[in-house]
């Protein structure tokens, strides 16, 4: 059974930092893409980053680009993303997940709410 | 990049009657589509890739057509269990991959 055990989340300060982690188990992690993605209260889903089975290739969302990082160990089957420059915008439940192929979201974690704000 | 547009934002519908949702892209995405549910309070749920193949352990009830630029996911006959919220999302090529707005499908 694919298990996706989030950390990292909580209350920040505009412009402050905040590292998400995701550990993985149940499934072969060094074999998949994995996906982040955010849900706002109320509102819909947004794709935010994605990192190859490698970790050679990230993308980004343009609304993050140049704030957040994600990488990922495959040594410790874990996801990161390094969330810098916090805004209030990016207050959300965020979602890790596992791609099934590249884009195709098969398994997503419980969720972390971060929360930014004075 | 593409955008997804869902319509309608709501559906209601009775408790054994079909529900057809539909999801539009702005740019041709071939057959690239996934359909999610999220039900309140829970993480997104894969349905469809593909435009139209079901995911493991998704019931028959569920099924999904289009390519290029429109989609539909269609709910035979819907459970009590399938009120909740649908998103489509593309993943056409390269990111950025984006989700449509959702559409709500409540009881009638």
């Amino acid at each position: 059974e694919v298990q996706l055990l989030k950390s990292g989340g909580g209350l920040v300060q505009p412009g402050g930092s905040l590292r998400l982690s995701c550990a993985a188990s149940g499934f072969t992690f060094t074999n998949y893409a994995m996906t982040w993605v955010r849900q706002a209260p109320g509102e819909g889903l947004e794709w935010v980053s994605s990192i190859s089975a490698s970790g050679n290739s990230t993308y980004y969302t343009d609304s993050v680009k140049g704030r957040f990082t994600v990488s990922r160990d495959n040594s410790r089957s874990t996801l990161y993303l390094q969330m810098n420059s916090l805004r209030v915008e990016d207050s959300a439940v965020y979602y890790c997940a596992k791609d099934a192929v590249f884009g195709v979201i098969e398994s997503w974690g419980q969720g972390t709410l971060v929360t930014v704000s004075s | 990049e593409i955008v997804m547009t869902q319509s309608p934002a709501t559906l209601s519908v009775s408790p054994g009657e079909r529900a057809t949702l539909s999801c539009r892209a702005s740019q041709r995405i071939s057959s690239n589509l996934a359909w999610y549910q999220q039900k309140p309070g829970q993480a997104p749920r894969l349905l469809i890739y593909g435009a139209s193949t079901r995911a493991t352990g998704v019931p028959a009830r569920f099924s999904g057509r289009g390519s290029g630029t429109e989609f539909t996911l269609t709910i035979s006959s819907l459970q009590s269990e399938d009120f909740a919220v649908y998103y489509c999302q593309h993943y056409n090529n390269w990111p950025p991959w984006t989700f449509g707005q959702g559409t709500k499908v409540e009881i009638k």
